[in-house]
């Protein structure tokens, strides 16, 4: 069993509609890591957050450090954002990230 | 943003040869660097940590002379898959810490191996 577990696995939608991911952990962080990997497999670091929340572009990510979880949302989906989303946690403990299993996403225009 | 290189992007090689991947650190000199190994459809998986001036840290079941890691400056680390087989075909990652406030990772675009 992940210890980082991610909502859905796979997850289509039309141009234009709000999109979320869930990811939620098991113990406590000391921070959470949001990335984005395309067909080609580069992977790209969207966010990095501790608490609260964060805003870039059409991307917002939130983080509730008492439920252990937090969300991705893509508002304005566009077929360009269809990748895998990850979300990877480093524990307090350590300095590893733990990633979780991936969302598939699929924006279809 | 900070960028890391991966040299080559991709790499088709024969059964029982050797193979180099560089990682690069372009916008920050990083003492640490993680070498990651992705199979189709699954996760990244640690391999190894890579410290510079020592030896590699490695994940429990990686073979430290399989996979050779050197880190011999604060910008560059490098992965040798040594006598490589079918099995090793796999998308390698390296990823750079840039150490402060938040120790935030930034990932390099990958290296795509198959072995023939």
């Amino acid at each position: 069993k992940n210890e980082v577990e991610q909502s859905p696995q796979n997850l289509t939608a039309q141009e234009g509609e709000f999109i979320t991911i869930n990811c939620s952990y098991s113990v406590g962080i000391s921070a959470l890591h949001w990335l984005q990997q395309h067909p080609g497999g580069g992977i790209v670091s969207l966010f990095m957050l501790s608490s609260g929340k964060k805003k870039h572009g059409r991307l917002i990510a939130t983080i509730n450090i008492q439920e252990k979880h937090s969300s991705l949302h893509i508002t304005a989906s566009h077929p360009r954002d269809s990748a895998v989303y990850i979300c990877a946690v480093k524990y307090s403990s350590g300095s590893r990230l733990t990633f979780g299993e991936g969302t598939q996403l699929t924006v279809n225009p | 943003g900070a960028v890391v290189s991966q040299h080559p992007s991709w790499v088709i090689c024969k059964s029982g040869t050797s193979v180099k991947i560089e990682c690069r650190s372009l916008d920050f000199q990083a003492t640490t660097m993680f070498w990651y190994r992705q199979f189709p459809k699954q996760s990244l998986m640690l391999m190894a940590t890579s410290n510079e001036g020592s030896k590699a840290t490695y994940e429990q079941g990686v073979e430290k002379d399989k996979f050779l890691i050197n880190h011999a400056s604060l910008t560059l680390s490098t992965l040798t898959v040594t006598s490589a087989h079918p099995e090793d075909s796999s998308f390698y990652i390296c990823s750079s810490l840039r150490q402060g406030l938040y120790n935030e990772q930034f990932f390099g675009p990958g290296t795509r191996l198959t072995v023939l």
